[in-house]
């Protein structure tokens, strides 16, 4: 079985602090994927990457940034977090299909 | 770019009622069709998934979806409902433009069973 994982469940953080989230996967996938998911608003894509220290920006890469030194580890880094950054975060990672595999979620509260 | 369109929002049924979620996607390129489940509390899980073949795909707890390319649509269905379905409901597709594998999703669907 595939597992992703996510270092927090839950996070609070204050306005202007730089935030790491973290994701690994275990299925030496190439694709990885941050996405935040909020209510009525279904998955936006954020960032991912497709290989060791490349990524893309997705939908709405402002305020956000990404860093992939190992296949097996994609972070996710608020640089000076909002509270219009308060939302789950999901980290997702696939292999040569389209089928993605998600972490259970962080859910961070900027106050 | 590509675009999902979940028609409901949110859905409320009772037990043994039929099921039927639309989705409609605009980029016919690559057609990899998926819908994911998120019950409550828990993470993102593949439902069931539509690559090529038969267009009609089965997949667990008794789900199916049927995919019609000329209308672009993966509608979900379910004949009859269980209070364990309540969950939220996401369909998925493409990116499109040569992706690297991106998916875009719709908004969702919530989906409550009332006992």
């Amino acid at each position: 079985d595939v597992k992703v994982t996510q270092s927090s469940r839950y996070l609070v953080k204050r306005t202007g602090e730089k935030v790491f989230l973290e994701c690994v996967q275990d299925m030496d996938h190439e694709n990885m994927f941050w996405y935040r998911q909020d209510p009525g608003l279904g998955l936006r894509l954020i960032y991912f990457s497709y290989d060791v220290k490349m990524k893309e920006k997705g939908d709405i890469p402002e305020g956000y940034s990404v860093s992939r030194e190992k296949k097996e580890r994609f972070s996710l880094i608020l640089e000076s977090a909002s509270t219009n950054q308060t939302s789950m975060y999901l980290c997702a990672s696939s292999f040569d299909s389209y089928e993605q595999y998600f972490g259970p979620g962080t859910r961070l509260t900027v106050t | 770019a590509q675009s999902v369109s979940q028609h409901n929002h949110h859905v409320i049924l009772s037990e043994a009622a039929s099921l039927e979620l639309g989705c409609n996607y605009s980029y016919g390129g690559t057609v990899n069709l998926f819908w994911y489940v998120q019950y409550p509390g828990q993470h993102l899980q593949l439902l069931l998934k539509y690559f090529s073949g038969d267009p009609l795909v089965k997949g667990i707890k008794g789900f199916e979806a049927e995919f019609i390319k000329s209308k672009f649509s993966f509608n979900l269905r379910k004949p009859s409902v269980q209070w364990s379905d309540t969950a939220e409901y996401f369909c998925a597709a493409p990116g499109g433009g040569g992706s690297n594998y991106k998916l875009t999703f719709g908004k969702g669907t919530l989906l409550t069973v009332n006992p």
